[in-house]
């Protein structure tokens, strides 16, 4: 099987433009979670989506917004881009939960702000 | 989720086992202890988790103490192309409200 893909895999963006970054999960992955990670904060949980609806969120502003669509893609947008939103942007795709929760990652988009 | 407190950073030499500990002194009982690595420029990458038994799989081996209060992954063979950070996390299953911390960057020498 392929593994989870993410377009584009750099960006570089000037603040207050937005930016739509994309995610192809596993064939036949149902659940979809995105995740920002910065060298200063670590790895942190942006929000998950499944059949299309949000799941779960984090503790982001509401610039960032995110879509599942019927295939499972999913697509994740930040509106009025601020320096601090440069990051690598990761995507992890899990199958059925009721089989497992391991999350497998794409290798993630790298956003530039200047 | 809890805290989980790791090395900064671990040499091992090629071949021999690497062992990676994690301290969650503040785990709760329906958290599991996760862990993954992250070579550089990619996304991370699961290895393996448990909730209080030893797990093994192809890829490592997790001892979690009795007390749930730590854990250890175990590379036993270590190679070049696992030189990584290693993130250890403690979730509640189903939770993908994953936080990484700085992990161990362990750096395999030949």
């Amino acid at each position: 099987k392929a593994g989870v893909t993410q377009t584009p895999r750099y960006l570089i963006k000037t603040r207050g433009q937005q930016v739509t970054l994309s995610c192809s999960p596993i064939s036949g992955h149902r659940s979809v979670s995105w995740y920002q990670q910065t060298p200063g904060q670590g790895l942190q949980f942006l929000f998950e989506y499944f059949s299309e609806t949000q799941r779960n969120k984090g503790n982001f502003p509401g610039r960032f917004s995110g879509r599942q669509f019927s295939n499972s893609r999913s697509e994740m947008n930040v509106s009025t881009l601020e320096l601090g939103d440069s990051a690598l942007y990761l995507c992890a795709s899990t199958p059925d939960r009721a089989i497992t929760d391991t999350q497998y990652f794409g290798p993630g988009t790298r956003l530039t702000v200047l | 989720d809890a805290k989980t407190t790791q090395p900064p950073s671990m040499d091992c030499a090629e071949g021999r086992a690497a062992n990676l500990p994690c301290n969650h002194s503040t785990i709760s009982g329906n958290e599991y202890v996760y862990w993954y690595r992250q070579i550089h420029s990619q996304g991370p990458q699961y290895i393996i988790h448990g909730l209080k038994n030893n797990e093994t799989n192809e890829m490592a081996s997790l001892i979690i103490t009795e007390d749930r209060k730590s854990s250890t992954l175990i590379l036993p063979h270590a190679t070049l192309r696992d030189t990584a950070v290693y993130y250890c996390i403690v979730r509640v299953y189903n939770n993908n409200d994953m936080r990484f911390g700085a992990g161990t960057r362990l750096t395999v020498k030949p």
